[in-house]
C-alpha cells in the first residue's frame, strides 16, 4: 500500500463546475499538507499549504484537512480551462529533514 | 514564494556520457535543496537532499555514485548524471525548501539518453 493514495484520473469537468480532488495517506505523523498543479513538462506550482487539519481558502481554491480520517481535499470553484493539469497532493511530517511524499497526481480536463 | 530555475531545459545525450543539470534559487538563500525525478505520468519520486557545504543524502535505491549532487553555494545545486544510460531518461526536477515544509521547485530538465 502507497504512503498516500490519490486517483489518477483524468477527471474531465464542464467549465464553471466545482471540482473536487482528494488524497487519502496512511502516516499518522504527517502534519504539513500542500496542492501543487503541475502543467505537461513543467515544475509543480504550489497551490495551497496547509498545517494540520483544517480548512483553508484563497480565492476559488479550498483545501481541506481530516486528520482523524486521514482524507485531504482540494477544491476548486468556477473552474476554467486553464485549470487544466496534473494536481498533486504532498505530505511531510513535523519533524526530519522536511522531505515530501507526493501523491501521484489527479490530470484534470475543464472542457470549455 | 521562491523563484527556482534549471539549466538545461533538456538535454539529449548518447549513453555512456554524463550530464551536468543546474539548479539556481533566484531569489532566496538556500540551505537546503532536493532532487526529484519524474517518470511519464508518474509522481515525483525524492532522488536526494543537498544541503549547502555538506554531503547530500541519497534516498533507498538511488546510486550516489551515479548521481552526483554538489550544492556548493546558497543558490547553486547541480547534479551530474554520470555514465548515463536510456534507463537515466527522465524529468528530473529540484526544489529549494521555503522555510518551514513548502518546497518551491524549478521547471524542470527533460533528459534524454540515446
Amino acid at each position: 500500500q502507497k504512503e498516500v493514495e490519490q486517483d489518477p484520473g483524468p477527471l474531465s469537468v464542464p467549465e464553471g463546475a466545482i471540482v473536487s480532488l482528494n488524497c487519502t495517506y496512511s502516516n499518522s505523523a504527517f502534519q504539513y499538507f500542500m496542492w501543487y498543479r503541475q502543467y505537461s513538462r513543467k515544475g509543480p506550482e504550489l497551490l495551497m499549504y496547509t498545517y494540520s487539519s483544517g480548512n483553508k481558502e484563497d480565492g476559488r481554491f479550498t483545501a481541506q484537512v481530516d486528520k482523524s480520517s486521514k482524507y485531504i481535499s482540494l477544491f476548486i470553484r468556477d473552474s476554467q480551462p486553464s485549470d487544466s493539469a496534473t494536481y498533486l497532493c504532498a505530505m511531510s511530517e513535523e519533524t526530519g529533514r522536511r522531505a515530501l511524499t507526493f501523491g501521484s497526481g489527479t490530470r484534470l480536463q475543464v472542457q470549455p | 514564494g521562491a523563484v527556482v530555475s534549471q539549466h538545461p531545459s533538456w538535454v539529449i545525450c548518447k549513453s555512456g556520457t554524463s550530464v551536468k543539470i543546474e539548479c539556481r534559487s533566484l531569489d532566496f538563500q538556500a540551505t537546503t535543496m532536493f532532487w526529484y525525478r519524474q517518470f511519464p505520468k508518474q509522481s515525483l519520486m525524492l532522488m536526494a537532499t543537498s544541503n549547502e557545504g555538506s554531503k547530500a543524502t541519497y534516498e533507498q535505491g538511488v546510486e550516489k555514485d551515479k548521481f552526483l549532487i554538489n550544492h556548493a553555494s546558497l543558490t547553486l545545486s547541480t547534479l551530474t548524471v554520470t555514465s548515463a544510460h536510456p534507463e537515466d531518461s527522465s524529468f528530473y526536477i529540484c526544489s529549494v525548501s521555503g522555510g518551514l515544509y513548502e518546497q518551491y521547485f524549478g521547471p524542470g530538465t527533460r533528459l534524454t539518453v540515446t
